[in-house]
């Protein structure tokens, strides 16, 4: 049973540390997607790779935020120096990328972080 | 991006009882998915709707999408507790989905 796995389920440190999180696709998938997920804003597309190329990082503030994709197996979102108000529960999702219509995301269980 | 409205926000029945919860734009509509995510987990995709008019079923679960593709529909007949979660519809563009804040439905035994 394929699935989208993403380390630390939960993750909680101090404001101003730096926050590594860690997503790993399903096996073949191209795209990889970060997504954010809050009470007030709910769930927002922060930035999507296809064949480990970024293609849009429009959501993610660029100051604090970094997105890559070391190799087709891994995925991982920095935020440094971490702010309270990036306190969310933060997904990754793959899929296969769709030469026309809507593409199925497959997301992962989420890293709740909590930044004090 | 265009800005979806999701109805209600939330929503508690009893096993047995039937419900609808609603997803709107202000425009046209690609094409939407429906998505379901229980507490902890990410969501995961339901249906996805692309024809005006279009009806789709899942076992109890009916999918409309409005003829002018700007509104569309879940209908769930018979709720059980199983059903319980936050309900979302994403408009897709692409590979970009853009989600509306979801309907959290609590199905009581």
């Amino acid at each position: 049973d394929a699935r989208v796995t993403q380390t630390p389920r939960h993750k909680v440190t101090e404001m101003g540390q730096e926050v590594t999180m860690r997503c790993q696709p399903i096996l073949g998938h191209n795209t990889v997607f970060w997504y954010r997920q809050t009470m007030m804003q709910g769930l927002e597309l922060l930035a999507y790779f296809r064949n480990r190329a970024p293609l849009d990082d429009s959501g993610m503030p660029k100051d604090r935020f970094s997105a890559e994709m070391p190799d087709a197996t891994l995925a991982t979102l920095k935020i440094q120096p971490s702010e309270p108000r990036d306190s969310a529960v933060y997904f990754c999702a793959s899929g296969l990328g769709a030469s026309s219509g809507a593409e199925t995301q497959y997301f992962g269980p989420g890293t709740r972080l909590l930044v004090l | 991006t265009q800005l979806l409205e999701q109805s209600p926000q939330f929503l508690s029945i009893q096993e047995g009882e039937n419900l609808t919860v609603y997803c709107n734009s202000s425009s046209v509509f690609s094409s939407l998915q429906w998505y379901r995510q229980e507490p902890g987990e990410g969501p995961v995709l339901l249906v996805t709707v692309v024809t005006g008019g279009e009806v789709k079923k899942l076992k109890r679960l009916t999918f409309q999408f409005g003829d002018a593709r700007k509104d569309s529909s879940l209908h769930i007949t018979a709720a059980q507790p199983g059903d319980t979660g936050l309900y979302l519809c994403a408009e897709t563009s692409g590979s970009r989905l853009t989600f509306g804040e979801g309907t959290q439905l609590t199905v009581n035994p």
